[in-house]
């Protein structure tokens, strides 16, 4: 079946610094790729997103690209702040087709903090 | 302001005594999901709605009921709740399935004893 690997958490970095959160993904078909946020309390929102290869997503500052030949949907951005700390979910919605097809199967969460 | 919205947020119960947990959203979305978020395991489904009268079990249905008698609302029934069940709950919904953004509550968190 589907599956999203995230790298383990939690990251802690220093504000300006810069961020990756890597995400590979075990999917038939193409799926579509995403990253939501969940900032403290809060539900899970969409962070960016990608369908079809090749596509880079980007809000923000962040940005993913959609790597086919590598499975993988890493997030990236150049300079974080104290704001962006919250927990980040890599996921994929299938379009395989039959039950499985538009459901969305996420990564385990990374928390990310950032300090001043 | 486009929204979906649970009630309760917080809850706490004992095990047997039947909850129900409202979800509700009010942008016409055909698509709607319930998903239960445990640590180190991210968001898992429970269940699934295409549309009115249509629904289906996620990855993790058991002790789980759905309806869906209205578009704009999904409620989520535990008929009789165990401790394995406590958890952080996320309504969702699109418009359809595929590959529409869904847009998710703010959770009920729900302690059971």
């Amino acid at each position: 079946g589907d599956s999203v690997t995230q790298m383990e958490g939690p990251v802690t970095l220093s504000e300006e610094a810069f961020l990756t959160i890597n995400c590979t993904y075990t999917a038939t078909g193409y799926p579509s790729l995403f990253w939501y946020v969940q900032y403290p309390g809060e539900g899970l929102q969409l962070l960016l997103k990608a369908t079809k290869a090749d596509d880079k997503g980007s809000n923000k500052g962040f940005e993913a690209t959609y790597r086919k030949e590598t499975t993988s949907f890493h997030l990236e951005k150049g300079s974080v702040q104290v704001s962006d700390s919250a927990v980040y979910f890599c996921a994929l919605s299938s379009n395989a087709g039959g039950t499985s097809y538009g459901k969305l199967t996420f990564g385990q969460g990374t928390i990310l903090t950032v300090h001043p | 302001e486009a929204q979906v919205t649970q009630n309760p947020r917080y809850l706490i119960t004992v095990t047997g005594k039947k909850l129900t947990v409202t979800c509700s959203q009010n942008m016409n979305h055909e698509y709607m999901s319930w998903y239960r978020q445990d640590p180190g395991l991210g968001l898992r489904q429970i269940y699934y709605s295409m549309n009115v009268e249509v629904t289906d079990k996620g990855d993790v249905p058991e002790g789980y009921k759905v309806s869906r008698k209205e578009k704009r609302n999904f409620p989520l029934i535990l008929e009789s709740p165990s401790p394995n069940q406590t958890s952080l709950y996320f309504c969702a919904s699109s418009l359809d399935r595929g590959r529409e953004t869904q847009y998710f509550g703010p959770g009920t968190r729900l302690l059971v004893l």
